[in-house]
């Protein structure tokens, strides 16, 4: 079936607004990750879900980030009061018992 | 938690050179992944490989995991290979996965 998708695909943000991103997840993968990609750099990990279970939540790097997964699907990752640093592409994944399929990311510019 | 360290950062290669990407992990993994990233950003998954050795096309992957490395070849490289090459593993306890910083990698046409 389809991958992973992600809405936008392009955010443009004032500081200080909120944001939120959305991720799709494959049919039937129970896993779903966020990361987080500042250019050139690495992916670091924000939170994971896994089917009902709390989420990890150990990587959100202050309380202005916030996701949330409804129905054990798509999940929304919300940046409130948004700064310059929050811009980044933000990429998630899903995943099939072991493997991350990840998706096309949305990638967000604080002004 | 679970250190994980690649190498080289950067490479630069002619088209159809061979070249093996290393990662190393600090503690025991029962998960590890190769990806590709490419110049638009998508990130492929290349291999999941905890351990062994498995071939796709151009491309083989070895994880041994009692020394805590594995090992990424490309053969014949092509420029569509350029991107960046990242492993990543699950950090020790958990579900949190851990990145290495990459290899960039270019082929020269």
């Amino acid at each position: 079936g389809a991958g992973v998708s992600q809405s936008p695909s392009n955010k443009v943000t004032e500081k200080g607004k909120d944001v939120e991103l959305r991720c799709d997840p494959i049919s039937g993968h129970t896993a779903l990750y966020w990361y987080r990609q500042s250019l050139g750099q690495g992916l670091e990990f924000l939170i994971y879900f896994q089917g009902n279970s709390a989420p990890d939540k150990s990587g959100l790097p202050s309380d202005r980030f916030s996701a949330e997964r409804t129905g054990g699907s798509v999940s929304t990752l919300t940046i409130q009061r948004t700064q310059q640093e929050d811009s980044a592409v933000y990429l998630c994944a899903s995943t099939s018992e072991y493997e991350q399929y990840f998706g096309p990311g949305t990638r967000l510019t604080v002004t | 938690g679970i250190q994980v360290e690649q190498s080289p950062p950067d490479l630069i290669l002619q088209e159809g050179a061979n070249s093996t990407l290393r990662c190393n992990f600090s503690d025991s993994v029962n998960n590890l992944q190769w990806f590709h990233q490419n110049p638009w950003g998508q990130l492929i998954n290349l291999f999941y490989i905890p351990s062994g050795t498995k071939q796709n096309g151009r491309l083989s992957a070895t994880t041994v995991a009692t020394e805590r490395y594995s090992l990424l070849y490309i053969s014949s490289s092509q420029t569509t290979d350029s991107g960046v090459y990242f492993c990543a593993v699950p950090n020790t306890g958990g579900f949190k996965t851990i990145f290495g910083a990459g290899t960039r990698l270019f082929v020269k046409a």
